[in-house]
This record gives structure tokens, sequence and C-alpha cells, in this order.
């Protein structure tokens, strides 16, 4: 499969604990996307990369959220101190900087559920 | 600031009827891009067309067309001969020029086709 990959899929967690989320994206995308998206709405920016330098960060994104992507590679998005708030699907994204057609793709989420 | 519209939360239609999906924008920017996405139950967002405000010829790819006028800020969807596979949450986007992967989505439409 040489699609966008996020991992895991779904994480079940207690209000108070951290939590890590995964992206691989197609290998040779350099540009790196996390959206949020809750029930019933459309997906939310959050933040993005280009190669390894995180370019935008929605104000959506508390300090208890980080985003890397040390290698340029995969990247991680930690939440710290979770909150029931914060589930949600974590949307992961990946493009070609040119990008000609203007595609964005997208991996099928990790599910975030804070009790 | 930008925002996407959709006031249709969801439609039904019978397989082999037409459904349009409207989207109304709003940007102070002369520059940007309009995009459809397709999100089956599958949850992985499928990028069906970018459209750059320059450019308001309407599109059809297969049983798709879209309808972009400038004058009313509308960039509208149409399914011809729609089938059950038609079935999902269909999300349209704005985004800047210059910064075209970050998208402001709409809310969605549900579309559900019964055979």
């Amino acid at each position: 499969d040489t699609g966008v990959s996020q991992n895991p899929r779904h994480k079940i967690t207690k209000r108070g604990q951290n939590v890590t989320f995964r992206c691989d994206p197609i290998s040779e995308h350099n540009r790196l996307y996390w959206y949020r998206q809750t029930l019933g709405q459309g997906p939310e920016f959050l933040t993005y990369f280009q190669n390894e330098a995180q370019l935008e960060k929605s104000r959506l994104l508390s300090d208890r959220f980080s985003a890397e992507r040390p290698k340029g590679s995969f990247s991680t998005l930690e939440i710290q101190r979770t909150e029931q708030g914060d589930s949600a699907m974590y949307l992961c994204a990946s493009s070609l900087e040119g990008g000609a057609t203007g595609e964005l793709f997208f991996g099928e989420g990790s599910r975030l559920t804070v009790l | 600031a930008q925002k996407v519209t959709q006031a249709q939360t969801e439609i039904s239609v019978v397989e082999k009827e037409d459904v349009t999906l409207d989207c109304v924008y709003e940007t102070r920017d002369t520059t940007y891009y309009l995009f459809w996405y397709k999100q089956p139950p599958s949850g992985e967002l499928v990028f069906l067309i970018r459209r750059n405000s320059f450019d308001e010829q309407n599109e059809i790819s297969g049983r798709y067309s879209w309808n972009f006028q400038k004058s009313t800020s509308s960039f509208n969807f149409t399914i011809t001969a729609s089938q059950v596979v038609d079935s999902a949450v269909y999300f349209c986007a704005l985004s800047e020029a210059d910064s075209w992967g970050k998208l402001q989505f709409g809310a969605g439409t549900q579309v559900v086709v019964t055979p």
C-alpha cells in the first residue's frame, strides 16, 4: 500500500493522559498536513510541514498539541493532558509542493476518544 | 476571513436520479482555489476537483459536473444518474492561492442513494 498511513486507527484514553499519532505520507511527498474532524463537521486545518519545517499552525493547535516531522518523512502529533473536547478524528494528508492537480492525499485517520 | 457554506445537510435520492450539491463561499482574496472532496463510509477523503478562481469554465468528468459562478460565489456539484456507490459525504472547500493545502472546508452534505 503506497497511500498515506496513520496509526493507531483508534485510541481510547482517559482524560489527562498523553497520546501520540503517527502519519506516514506518500514517500515522495514533501508536504504533510494535519487536520481534525469532529462528528458532522468538515475537517479543520491544524498544521503543515514542508520537509521537516513546520510552516504554519492554526490557532486550534493549543500548547497541549505538538507536531513534528524530524527527518522530513513521517510525522507525529502528540496531545498532552487530553481533554474530552479533544475527541475527534485526526486526519493526515500529504502532497507535492507544486501540486499540479491540487490534490491532497488523505489517510484514513486516527480516531481519538477521551473518556 | 474565509467561509464555506453547504446548506444541505443530507440529500436522499433513488438510483439514476440526478443530485446537485450547493456550495457558497466567502473570501476577500481575488485569487483562490475551490475544491470538492468525497468522504465515503471508510472515512478517507478523496479528491474530486480543484478550480482556480480565474477559471469559470464548467467542468465535466464522467457523471460528475461542476458549475462555478463568481457572481454568486457558488461552486455547485452535480452527480448525474446517481449510483449506490455515490453514497458518501461531500465537502466543498476553499483555500488561498499561495497556501492551497490549507483548506477551509464546509460542513459537508450527506448523499444517500437507494436502489
